[in-house]
């Protein structure tokens, strides 16, 4: 059983807070990521992580922050949120890939944030 | 680096069959995926191909790989409504990062 978190599932906000999206996972999994998903579908890579004190800018640039201080948690954070960042943020989470099994990321619900 | 490319909206009527088109540039790539996505929900695992395979069947799932022409396609049988959701084809890279298409809406008319 895949068992990945985030929170909040909804969040509106005005411009200029700062916020933090939370993502945890159960299964022990060493790699971590956050995708940014347009309201057109597709998705963007933001950040991974491939283990604790481990973090890496995705393909889209983004003024977000991530760490990674726990295998089991990685929060994003944006210092200041703007309109532009209103998106729904999706974390997911992997094993690493061994002959024989399957290399799958797990996805959480997402987090659908809007800048007011 | 990879390049992932979907159709982006299907219309189908229950009960007939649905057939998703992708098509990836990586050759290297060693697993190739189908993740589904309903509303307000994350991607959900649908099903996966090894780049070894041609073909693979999961109940109403089938998948067919060319890997000659780097295409890939989803049937699904007997769609039902259900079924209406993003699909989003996915090739994974050697960094173990998924690259994604940029999903097929599809839509099922009862």
């Amino acid at each position: 059983e895949a068992d990945i978190y985030q929170t909040p599932r909804y969040l509106v906000i005005g411009t200029g807070k700062k916020i933090t999206l939370e993502c945890s996972q159960t299964m022990g999994h060493d790699k971590m990521y956050w995708y940014q998903q347009d309201p057109g579908m597709e998705l963007h890579l933001i950040h991974y992580s491939y283990g604790v004190n481990s973090t890496e800018k995705g393909d889209l640039s983004s003024e977000s922050t991530v760490s990674r201080i726990r295998t089991e948690h990685f929060p994003l954070t944006l210092e200041s949120a703007r309109p532009s960042h209103t998106s729904q943020y999706l974390c997911a989470s992997s094993t690493g890939q061994a002959v024989g099994r399957l290399y799958e990321q797990f996805f959480g619900p997402g987090t659908r944030l809007t800048v007011l | 680096g990879e390049d992932v490319e979907q159709s982006l909206f299907l219309s189908v009527r229950e009960g007939d069959s649905s057939v998703i088109n992708c098509t990836y540039t990586d050759s290297s790539s060693t697993y190739l995926y189908w993740y589904k996505q309903e509303p307000g929900a994350g991607l959900q695992l649908l099903t996966y191909i090894f780049s070894n395979m041609d073909m693979k069947q999961d109940q109403r799932l089938t998948v067919l790989l060319n890997k000659k022409d780097k295409h890939l396609s989803l049937r699904i049988a007997d769609t039902q409504t259900g079924d209406s959701a993003i699909y989003f084809c996915a090739a994974m890279d050697s960094s173990y990062k998924l690259i994604f298409g940029s999903g097929t809406r599809l839509l099922v008319r009862p």
